[in-house]
């Protein structure tokens, strides 16, 4: 069984501070991985999706690396915004499978 | 282009019950994807449908099934609520595999369930 584990559950963090999340995967049979961040009464947004080892994506202030030899991914996100405040899930695509294996996110509260 | 649309937004129901949720895809998707997120969880994988089929099916009981329409819409029904049953179920549209090398997922606002 397929297991995502996110780390930390939550984070608190005061407007301004750069924070990071981890996820980490089995590096085996790995296709693709997904970042969403999802707001409260909202659809999970994607923010990226990342395929080879040792990509880095970027979209403005957050930003994101994979390592598929050893199974983990980071999503960095610099000078955090009270808009940042979300919960940020990342999900194992199976391929074949064709399906998404969530991990059960952070969630990240900025305060002004 | 309206994204993935979902209804009812909320509903309540009580144990015993049938409950229906239902699904539009953005335009030009023909797979939807249904997952099911209970409180403190990440979203976990119920089934798929494609080409009006079943296609893949996460670890659930046969309580859970659905359809899918010539028009891409799908449907989720959940007979003989349990009280573990109540969560947020969201569903997600893409292309099918065979048309194009990777289906990103794009999601709806979900349809938040609580059984009494």
């Amino acid at each position: 069984i397929l297991n995502v584990e996110q780390s930390p559950q939550s984070l608190h963090v005061q407007e301004g501070d750069s924070t990071n999340f981890t996820c980490s995967f089995p590096s085996s049979n790995f296709y693709a991985l997904h970042w969403y961040r999802w707001e409260t009464a909202k659809s999970p947004e994607a923010l990226f999706v990342m395929t080879l080892n040792g990509d880095e994506k970027k979209k403005g202030r957050i930003s994101a690396t994979l390592n598929t030899k050893e199974g983990y991914s980071y999503l960095y996100i610099k000078g955090s915004q009270p808009e940042d405040s979300a919960t940020y899930l990342c999900a194992l695509y199976g391929g074949a499978t064709n399906k998404l294996i969530f991990g059960t996110g952070t969630l990240l509260a900025v305060q002004p | 282009d309206a994204g993935v649309t979902q209804s009812p937004t909320h509903l309540i129901k009580t144990r015993g019950q049938q409950v229906t949720l239902r699904c539009s895809p953005k335009s030009g998707h023909d797979t939807v994807s249904w997952y099911q997120q209970a409180l403190g969880q990440g979203p976990q994988f119920i089934f798929q449908y494609y080409e009006e089929e079943e296609r893949q099916r996460g670890n659930f009981p046969d309580r859970f099934s659905g359809h899918q329409f010539p028009n891409y819409s799908s449907e989720l029904n959940v007979n003989a609520l349990l009280l573990g049953d109540s969560a947020l179920y969201l569903c997600a549209s893409s292309l099918s595999l065979r048309r194009g090398a990777y289906n990103e997922q794009f999601f709806g606002p979900g349809t938040r369930l609580t059984v009494l």
